[in-house]
């Protein structure tokens, strides 16, 4: 399986202002993705990020709320922006690895805590 | 819509069984299952596409009846590891995008 870096690990950040949460993972992988976790509940999806091309929003997200990046096959960043407390949640990214071609296997990242005041 | 698991908690003597169940209300191409510990990021357990396969790992199985859209999870001899919350993920088609479980938390005690 691959390493997969996410930055920063926690942050806690005032209201109005943004936030870009990193994730580099060491080889190339063809699938990325973005989820949200509130404490205690499961996984969101909040959108695949893809390379080359503009990323795919799940229903309740928006490009304007959270632009991701995919600039190579080993990066993207997700900005939370314009921070409200709603926005206070774990934010994963994962890969998705594997030569089968379909429905392979998604690692995640550690998670970044975002608390907003 | 989100898949629905049974049961939301769970609390087991180490050497217990346990299983844990997936249901969806449309027809699934793959299951996922997953556990995440306290604080951390998820951990890929196994996976099972259509076709009502069923697998292992170690101590730990797994159904899918894609006719009645649910998957199965086992765990046999429970040890103190295995505590976590369970989640299953799952696909409608083969393009790896995957809709979460509302999770099981499983709790195991000496």
């Amino acid at each position: 399986s691959a390493v997969i870096s996410q930055k920063p690990s926690r942050d806690i950040c005032q209201r109005g202002t943004s936030l870009t949460i990193q994730c580099q993972v060491d080889s190339q992988v063809t699938m990325m993705f973005w989820y949200r976790q509130q404490p205690g509940q499961s996984l969101t999806l909040i959108a695949t990020a893809n390379q080359g091309s503009e990323a795919t929003y799940e229903s309740g997200f928006v490009i304007d709320k959270f632009p991701i990046s995919r600039p190579n096959l080993t990066f993207s960043t997700l900005t939370v922006s314009n921070m409200s407390p709603e926005d206070s949640s774990i934010y994963l990214c994962s890969v998705s690895i594997g030569a089968g071609g379909r429905n392979q296997p998604q690692h995640f990242g550690d998670g970044t805590r975002l608390s907003i005041l | 819509q989100q898949p629905v698991q049974s049961p939301q908690a769970v609390i087991l003597r180490e050497g217990e069984d346990a299983v844990i169940n997936c249901s969806s209300s449309k027809a699934l191409y793959s299951v996922h299952w997953y556990r995440q510990k306290h604080g951390e990021a998820p951990v890929f357990l196994m996976i099972l596409l259509k076709g009502g396969e069923q697998k292992g790992h170690e101590k730990i199985s797994a159904s899918f009846n894609e006719k009645k859209q649910q998957s199965s999870l086992y765990l046999t001899a429970s040890q103190l590891s295995y505590s976590g919350t369970y989640f299953c993920g799952t696909a409608r088609f083969g393009n790896e995008k995957l809709t979460f479980g509302t999770g099981t938390r499983l709790t195991i005690i000496p």
